[in-house]
């Protein structure tokens, strides 16, 4: 089964709004990681959070262990934000087996 | 700071061709990564190293070779190109559970 679930699959925004994106992970993790993707372009970490919350900037990332669980929060989109994030994690069998969601597609319109 | 190169940007085949991909670092990571991205369907791991000479399967691993050279250099080998196969090959590296990303190439089987 899929190990990592994104949602929303995609979403649009008027410029200005805020996005909460979310992480859900179906088996026990060491840690996670966000990425931004452009269309065509390769992955730009954002943020690697293994626990708790991170901000950089506009962006925030909290993950939850325990709840398998992260959430990457946008503020005050701009549309330089459109793109693709991607979530992945760590799983904690033993050896570096990592697992990707399928992604959130954000578009940010002016 | 680092860099990951990969080489060829774009790779066009013929059905049944043996192709290499090729991806440099020089984080000095212990750790490299081949994954595949295919649309709609997210990240796959093929391959990954944790040193020089290892190498380890990941869940797509079959009609694939790898091959760890040196530390900096990791490289991939579609054994027999499918025919219409389009997808982009992405390379990484870590030190910890933190990865980086290269550019990607491009393959195209005519």
């Amino acid at each position: 089964g899929q190990q990592v679930q994104q949602s929303p699959a995609s979403l649009v925004l008027q410029e200005g709004e805020n996005a909460e994106l979310q992480c859900n992970f179906s088996t026990s993790l060491n840690s996670m990681q966000w990425f931004y993707q452009r269309p065509g372009g390769s992955l730009v970490s954002l943020f690697y959070n293994p626990s708790g919350t991170k901000q950089s900037g506009r962006l925030t990332s909290t993950t939850v262990i325990k709840e398998r669980r992260s959430s990457l929060h946008i503020s005050s989109s701009q549309t330089t934000d459109s793109g693709t994030y991607l979530c992945a994690m760590e799983g904690n069998t033993g050896y570096q087996n990592f697992y990707f969601g399928k992604g959130t597609s954000l578009t940010v319109i002016p | 700071g680092g860099i990951i190169t990969q080489t060829p940007k774009f790779l066009i085949g013929q059905e049944g061709q043996k192709l290499t991909l090729k991806c440099q670092q020089n984080f000095n990571h212990d750790t490299m990564y081949w994954y595949r991205q295919d649309s709609g369907k997210g990240l796959r791991l093929i391959y990954y190293s944790i040193t020089e000479n290892d190498l380890q399967k990941g869940d797509l691993s079959e009609g694939y070779d790898a091959s760890r050279e040196k530390k900096s250099s990791f490289s991939l080998t579609v054994t027999s190109a499918q025919k219409n196969e389009m997808a982009v090959f992405l390379c990484a590296s870590s030190r910890t559970a933190e990865q980086y990303f290269g550019p990607g190439t491009r393959l195209t089987v005519l």
